[in-house]
């Protein structure tokens, strides 16, 4: 069964901190892997795109990684910002029609 | 761009009423999807067009949803008659194909809330 799983649920942490965001697939046949961010009130935002022969890409203060032996991804958000405060959502996409398959989220909270 | 723009930010209805989101994807894009969002159970993909054709509308829960595009610049989701499990976010958004290569934009989405 195709499924996209994330951990933690949810996360606080001080401004200044960083934190990772983990995300696991089952999805086959892969395709690509997005993280996209989820203000408060708004639509998801794609922030990067991995396909899989890609292992890092940065998009500023984000990093993201991709192990696509192990189906496993990660999100690393460097010296946290209050306005990181959202959810971050996993989707991979299948390469058949291009399926996409969405993790429920991970909620960041940054606290001054 | 304006971006996708969806009408109305809010909706709040009595069970049993007619209720219609609005959708305007962004000119271009030849795909649109229609998405609920919920606490239990994250996003899930209702329906989605192409060319203002519906391709899969096996997410669309019940009877009482339907969708339609009549054309590439508006698209409806109604629920008719609504109820409280109905509750949730409803996003649209709009993509350059099925989603693997250039994602999706979504819009802001409209909060439905069935009393």
């Amino acid at each position: 069964k195709n499924q996209v799983e994330q951990s933690p649920q949810s996360l606080i942490i001080l401004e200044g901190k960083n934190c990772t965001l983990q995300c696991n697939y089952t999805v086959s046949p892969f395709s690509n892997l997005r993280w996209y961010k989820q203000d408060t009130g708004r639509g998801p935002v794609s922030l990067t795109i991995m396909t899989f022969s890609e292992n890092t890409k940065s998009n500023g203060r984000y990093t993201a990684t991709l192990d696509a032996d192990t189906k496993q991804s990660s999100l690393h958000i460097t010296a946290s910002q209050l306005s990181d405060s959202a959810s971050y959502i996993c989707v991979v996409s299948v390469n058949t029609l291009g399926r996409l398959y969405f993790g429920r989220g991970t909620q960041l909270t940054v606290w001054p | 761009d304006a971006g996708v723009i969806q009408s109305p930010r809010h909706e709040v209805t009595e069970m049993g009423q007619e209720v219609t989101l609005r959708c305007k994807p962004i000119s271009g894009h030849d795909y649109l999807f229609w998405y609920r969002q919920t606490m239990m159970r994250g996003l899930e993909l209702l329906i989605y067009f192409n060319n203002n054709v519906p391709i899969d509308d096996s997410g669309m829960p019940e009877d009482r949803f339907s969708a339609k595009m009549p054309n590439a610049s508006f698209s409806t989701l109604k629920i008719q008659p609504s109820e409280p499990r109905d509750s949730a976010v409803y996003f649209c958004a709009s993509s350059y194909d099925r989603g693997a290569n250039y994602g999706y934009t979504f819009g802001s989405g409209t909060r439905l809330t069935v009393v």
